[in-house]
């Protein structure tokens, strides 16, 4: 499948476990973006990627951590699930500045 | 600190007129602003976008106008359709800064 694909598409996790949401880009983008989306809030950047085990913290950061260790393969990890985590995930790529991104169809993810 | 403001929540248009979206950033370095739709469960696409060289971007029925004074930026659906109902999320980056930073969206509800 061509473009940004994310999975699972829809999560529900209990309170304290750590989670994993992937991203999967056939689109060669150097650029990789975790972001939550939610109400009066929109779209916040957790942490992005800049090449291949390159990456660096967002606005909300706290709680999640990242890793790229190809260029395809997005991972976001959430160290400790906690409520305040539920919300929709959007991966994104992009080919760099100047250029609009690309995103994933997102995860729904659901802390219990 | 909201760099990039959408204050309206929420506007309904009937089908055929004119639908006007409005954006506000504070951030002065922004020199490259983009548009983008979302459908529920889908992620962003990407719509239209306009360089701060530009105060007018036009494509099809859609329209990006842009005014660096009042650091203001706004979206023309003519005429609309009821596909046009959707969430629409502004965005905005700097030079050189492959970030971009997101509104918090309007939800376009198009009445028949």
């Amino acid at each position: 499948d061509a473009g940004i694909t994310q999975s699972p598409r829809h999560k529900v996790t209990e309170t304290g476990t750590p989670v994993t949401l992937r991203c999967h880009q056939t689109e060669n983008h150097r650029y990789m973006y975790w972001y939550r989306q939610d109400p009066g809030h929109g779209l916040r950047l957790i942490h992005y990627s800049y090449g291949v085990k390159d990456t660096d913290k967002g606005e909300v950061s706290d709680g999640y951590s990242v890793s790229r260790s190809k260029t395809e393969d997005f991972l976001l990890t959430l160290e400790s699930a906690t409520s305040s985590q539920t919300s929709v995930y959007f991966c994104a790529g992009s080919g760099g500045a100047g250029y609009g991104y690309t995103f994933g169809s997102g995860t729904r993810l659901t802390v219990v | 600190d909201q760099q990039v403001k959408q204050n309206s929540p929420s506007l309904s248009v009937q089908e055929g007129r004119i639908s006007i979206l409005n954006c506000d950033y504070t951030n002065s370095m922004f020199d490259y602003f983009l548009w983008y739709k979302k459908y529920p469960a889908e992620g962003p696409t990407f719509l239209i976008s306009i360089s701060s060289i530009k105060d007018k971007n036009e494509d099809g029925r859609f329209t990006v106008f842009l005014n660096k004074s009042a650091k203001h930026l706004s979206l023309h659906i003519v005429p609309s359709q009821p596909g046009d109902s959707a969430v629409y999320f502004c965005a905005a980056s700097a030079s050189g800064n492959e970030k971009l930073t997101f509104g918090t969206g309007t939800r376009l509800t198009i009445i028949p």
